[in-house]
């Protein structure tokens, strides 16, 4: 069956321009996370979601970064004026729940790179 | 707050040799431990997890992990590589109520050599 896309997967923009990365999970997971990837790092967390109730934003950096997931299903990771440090990998997960004996899939990533 | 320590950021290995990669937690609460493997050009996959019961899990190709509470530890472990376990292997944790958010270490590339 269908795993999780992202799109795009690579994205080249200039600093101070808004990128919106989207994330499709799989047909009916409930949670789906967002991770951001530094090269050399391991993904770090930045949010998730229960359907399309935000239930922990407590690693967006900063009040740039806003994501939504309007109907439960696709979701969308909004950068506002974008800097060079924002340049990573952007991975996001679905699962069939929060809990911890739920596998969390992971798709390909989006490249982003802001000059 | 939890934190994963890979000391190792690349390990080299001949084929058919056996490997181990080091994983070391921190944590004030208990915790649920995993093993992600990223092929080139692919997505994380989980490879094993630890959640209770036996500290020695296992996953389908041939690789093992102990948790060891005393040492905080989750090493990776397998008895005779191939050249396709090339691949960066991330350990991660979650902790109870946490939403399963993961932590991540910062990953250990293995190379599998003929």
């Amino acid at each position: 069956g269908a795993g999780v896309s992202q799109s795009p997967r690579y994205k080249v923009t200039k600093r101070g321009q808004d990128v919106a990365l989207r994330c499709d999970p799989i047909s009916g997971h409930v949670s789906l996370y967002w991770y951001r990837q530094a090269l050399g790092q391991g993904p770090e967390f930045l949010t998730y979601f229960n359907y399309e109730a935000q239930q922990d934003k407590s690693g967006l950096p900063n009040d740039r970064f806003s994501a939504e997931r309007p109907e439960g299903s696709i979701s969308t990771l909004t950068i506002q004026r974008t800097e060079q440090r924002d340049s990573a990998m952007y991975r996001c997960a679905s699962s069939p729940g929060d809990r911890v004996y739920n596998e969390q899939f992971f798709g390909p990533g989006t490249r982003l790179t802001v000059l | 707050a939890q934190s994963v320590t890979q000391l190792d950021s690349q390990v080299p290995v001949f084929e058919e040799a056996p490997v181990e990669l080091r994983c070391n937690y921190s944590s004030s609460v208990s915790v649920y431990l995993f093993w992600y493997v990223q092929y080139p050009n692919q997505g994380l996959q989980l490879l094993l997890k630890y959640l209770s019961g036996s500290t020695l899990v296992e996953s389908i190709n041939g690789f093992e992990a102990e948790f060891n509470k005393s040492q905080t530890s989750f090493h990776l472990r397998k008895p005779s590589v191939h050249i396709s376990d090339t691949a960066e292997y991330f350990c991660a944790v979650s902790v109870t109520g946490g939403g399963n958010k993961l932590t991540f270490g910062t990953g250990t590339q293995l190379k599998v050599e003929l």
